[in-house]
């Protein structure tokens, strides 16, 4: 069973376009991420969702809007993109925000590709 | 701010050999969890090995150990009788204030047979 899932995993579109990348998890977690990884593997957090409602909001363009339904989702939608946008986006969870030390558990990633 | 350095951008050790992956943190923050993630080529993140900061004793995990130096803020990975699959990125971490995640940029272990 997957714990956490991302779609799609690759993404490649043109400059300007509106796009979005979903994540579900089914460990009943408390708490979602979003982290993006440059081509230098540098891996930054992005945002951090509790319950559903907004805790981290990193330095990160506007055009970047996360969207959280749930508890289990945390989609993440992108406007106007960018060549710097390419990068390899993770989506994480962890259990328990109150909860120091929590392990989190991430999806594959998903590769975007901006042209 | 808190920051994560990772000092080594790539490493090799040969097998069975132990290697240590060296990073560093700078944090004001009194309760932190640090953390080692491995990342292989298939992109997942995997935990390695966890310590809390207020655990004088280091972390072990079968193969993979700590050296933990509060002080120093300094926090090492060593991984012994290091085996093929071990070859990944390794991202040194630290967490406070419950959800504040960061991550530094990456040691690239190459492991030769």
């Amino acid at each position: 069973d997957t714990a956490v899932s991302q779609t799609p995993k690759y993404l490649v579109t043109q400059m300007g376009n509106d796009k979005s990348i979903k994540c579900e998890q089914n460990l009943g977690h408390d708490t979602m991420y979003w982290y993006k990884q440059d081509s230098k593997k540098f891996l930054k957090i992005m945002f951090s969702y509790n319950n559903k409602e907004l805790i981290i909001n990193e330095t990160v363009p506007n055009r970047f809007s996360p969207k959280s339904p749930d508890k289990a989702h945390l989609n993440l939608h992108i406007n106007s993109l960018e060549l710097g946008d390419s990068a390899v986006y993770f989506c994480a969870s962890s259990p328990l925000a109150g909860a120091l030390g929590n392990e989190q558990f991430f999806g594959p990633g998903t590769r975007l590709t901006v042209l | 701010a808190q920051t994560v350095t990772q000092s080594q951008p790539e490493m090799s050790v040969q097998e069975a050999e132990t290697v240590t992956l060296s990073c560093t943190y700078d944090t004001s923050e009194s309760d932190y969890y640090l953390f080692w993630y491995k990342q292989p080529p298939s992109r997942q993140m995997i935990l390695v090995i966890r310590q809390e900061a207020y655990k004088q004793q280091n972390a072990t995990e079968n193969r993979f150990s700590v050296n933990f130096q509060k002080a120093a803020k300094s926090f090492s990975l060593k991984i012994s009788d290091s085996q093929l699959g071990d070859a990944a990125m390794y991202f040194c971490g630290i967490l406070y204030n419950f959800n504040k995640f960061y991550f530094g940029s990456g040691t690239k272990l190459n492991v030769k047979p």
